[in-house]
């Protein structure tokens, strides 16, 4: 099985409101943790991300949370606008390692006008 | 802002012929790596590359891949006979010395075995 995943593949929000996005994983040697942006037809891009000695992390308009005892955790964005619009992937390694990050299904947020 | 680059954007080729995905990481990282992502599945790591040898590899990275670092600027991905299940976006991603754990993406080649 995957060692990261996503709880929904599709989610829809209303422009203006607030989206999470949920993430579990499953290996607990993991302890660093990134979110991607995805859009159609580009790269993933680097949003934010969150080390295993924090619970929590915020950047501008965007949060990621991280519950190590449930092994979940959840990217936050405020006030979503049409440019969110894209599939959002959680990713996980060791901190500090160069190995192969490990991917999640994604979740593809939608923004309704 | 320096980023990944990848050359081509698109590539069609027919079934068995070789083939191979260039990049050119930011300048001054020091690990590469190669992803796959086939039509609406998960990104999935290839290989990784350091010092000038594979690092990690992924059951993926059969003997039909290789990678290669011709110069100091250029990072390729050489798929030898290509086969239809290679169809996929290919990324290309590098990361530097002193935060090796977080690796920026290049936007993809699109490779179409027919």
């Amino acid at each position: 099985g995957e060692s990261v995943g996503l709880h929904l593949p599709t989610l829809s929000v209303q422009e203006g409101d607030n989206s999470i996005i949920n993430c579990a994983y499953s290996n607990s040697a993991s302890d660093y943790f990134i979110w991607y942006k995805q859009e159609s037809g580009k790269g993933p891009q680097f949003i934010i991300d969150i080390r295993s000695n924090m619970d929590k992390r915020q950047g501008q308009r965007v949060t990621v949370l991280l519950n190590k005892t449930v092994k979940h955790l959840s990217l936050q964005i405020a006030a979503t606008q049409p440019g969110d619009s894209a599939v959002y992937f959680c990713a996980e390694n060791r901190e500090g390692g160069a190995d192969g990050l490990t991917f999640g299904k994604g979740t593809h947020l939608i923004i309704q006008p | 802002e320096p980023e990944v680059t990848q050359t081509p954007s698109h590539q069609v080729t027919q079934m068995g012929q070789e083939v191979i995905l260039r990049c050119v990481p930011i300048s001054n990282h020091l690990y590469f790596y190669w992803y796959r992502q086939i039509l609406g599945q998960k990104v999935e790591f290839l290989v990784s590359f350091y010092n000038n040898e594979i690092s990690e590899k992924s059951e993926i990275f059969d003997d039909q891949f290789s990678v290669e670092r011709p110069d100091g600027s250029n990072f390729t991905l050489k798929i030898r006979s290509t086969k239809l299940e290679d169809s996929a976006m290919y990324f290309c991603a590098s990361s530097e010395p002193n935060r090796a754990d977080t690796q920026y993406f290049g936007p993809g080649t699109r490779l179409t075995v027919l």
